[in-house]
């Protein structure tokens, strides 16, 4: 079985600094990865996704995060935080094969202080 | 291209009732998955139904089940409902079954049990 660990329930950085969500990871089997974004009241975004392809994936509004096996981490960053990025963020794995769906991790909640 | 859709958006039902919530994936999607999430068990997967056929199950008793029609468009039951199963309800798409796509998902159905 699959499991994702986000480290941090609440993230707080100030509008422009670097923005670091980490994700660590434990699967049998090459994972594939992917990191969501939900706002107040609405679904989950996908912000990107790693699918054993380059290690260093770039997503939406920014955002890039980077596959290190040796580490199990999928962290997530964003060089300049802006205010429309504070959200709820998800760290997800899926083995291959894909039997069970997406595992999420506990989220963690970015704000951003003005 | 219009998004996942899900139907209703709120929908506040008594113990013991039971309740069918609705999925309209992306046009061309084939792929349709079922999350719950709640703020003590976080995103749970429920199932993903692919042509019509269940291809995959998460951890769930019995009382919730699915089913997906000849255009994708898909349902899910909940019988006899409890007040735990109170929570918001994910479906997402993809183009196809398998570990690599990243999904798609709706806005959510909030589900209320008194």
């Amino acid at each position: 079985a699959q499991s994702v660990t986000q480290l941090g329930s609440h993230v707080s950085v100030s509008e422009g600094a670097l923005v670091l969500l980490r994700c660590n990871y434990s699967s049998s089997v090459p994972p594939y990865l992917f990191w969501y974004v939900q706002y107040p009241n609405q679904g989950l975004q996908l912000l990107l996704k790693y699918t054993s392809a380059a290690t260093l994936v770039k997503g939406i509004n920014g955002f890039e995060a980077e596959f290190k096996k040796s580490e199990t981490s999928f962290h997530l960053t964003k060089p300049s935080a802006h205010m429309s990025d504070a959200a709820e963020y998800f760290c997800a794995v899926r083995r291959g094969g894909g039997a069970d769906g997406l595992t999420f991790g506990k989220g963690t909640h970015l704000i951003i202080q003005p | 291209k219009a998004g996942v859709t899900q139907t209703p958006r709120y929908l506040i039902k008594t113990r013991g009732q039971q309740v069918t919530l609705s999925c309209s994936p992306i046009s061309g999607h084939r792929s349709v998955s079922w999350y719950q999430q709640t703020p003590g068990q976080g995103l749970q997967f429920l199932f993903e139904y692919f042509s019509e056929t269940q291809r995959n199950k998460g951890n769930f008793p019995g009382r919730f089940s699915g089913r997906q029609f000849s255009n994708s468009r898909s349902e899910m039951n909940v019988s006899t409902l409890e007040l735990g199963d109170s929570a918001l309800y994910l479906c997402a798409s993809s183009p196809w079954t398998g570990s690599s796509y990243g999904y798609t998902f709706g806005s959510g159905t909030r589900l209320t049990v008194v």
